[in-house]
């Protein structure tokens, strides 16, 4: 079965610095990777996700992501964090079951921006 | 905003009372979830419909009992809920039920259950 492991519990930077999260994964197959996001009060909202194209994904908000099969890794990254990209980030790997498909969710990595 | 709009966004009942959420998505999408989502736990499928079938049951509580009438609506019927059953539950939905379809998700119902 597919799982997720999201290394950071919390992540802390400075607004202006780089944001990495990472986040590992299993599949027994070519998995699709999402990642998404979720402010305070809100639903989550997909930045990016990878479907068996580029390995290089880049999504919403200067959110990037790379597919390295090698490391079955799927680190989140931006250049540059802003105030308002302080949220809870979920990386997420889909699952074919007998339904047809099921997304299993990382425990979630809150990243806190300070100015 | 997603598409996806769920009501009511705060409720608090009672472990006697029988309530109900709602969900509703404007997509066009043929697949609708339900997920729970605890304090300090990863994101928990409950339900999956397709085409208004129900696809997917994972070993929910009886206590929580999905219905969906048509492609754009699913409820979450509850009753006899046990403090435990305090949590945020999302609905989402997807064009099809397929591996690689992003899921677009409502805003959540914050329930507590006393």
């Amino acid at each position: 079965a597919q799982s997720v492991t999201q290394l950071d519990s919390h992540v802390s930077v400075s607004e202006g610095t780089p944001v990495l999260l990472r986040c590992n994964y299993s599949s027994s197959y070519s998995p699709s990777l999402f990642w998404y996001v979720q402010h305070p009060n809100k639903g989550l909202q997909l930045l990016l996700k990878y479907t068996s194209a580029a390995t290089l994904v880049k999504g919403i908000n200067g959110f990037e992501a790379e597919f390295k099969k090698s490391e079955t890794s799927f680190h989140l990254t931006k250049p540059s964090a802003h105030m308002s990209d302080a949220a809870e980030y979920f990386c997420v790997v889909s699952e074919r079951n007998q339904a047809g498909t099921a997304l299993i969710f990382g425990k979630g990595t809150t990243l806190s921006v300070s100015s | 905003e997603t598409g996806v709009t769920q009501t009511p966004r705060h409720l608090v009942m009672g472990m006697t009372n029988k309530k109900s959420l709602k969900c509703e998505q404007h997509l066009g999408h043929n697949a609708m979830y339900w997920y729970k989502q605890s304090a300090k736990k990863p994101l928990e499928l409950m339900f999956v419909y397709s085409l208004e079938e129900r696809v997917e049951n994972n070993s929910v509580p009886s206590r929580f009992s999905p219905e969906c009438p048509n492609s754009s609506h699913l409820f979450l019927h509850l009753h006899t809920l046990q403090p435990e059953d305090s949590a945020l539950y999302l609905c989402a939905s997807s064009p099809l039920v397929w591996a690689g379809n992003e899921q677009f998700f409502g805003p959540g119902t914050r329930l507590t259950v006393l």
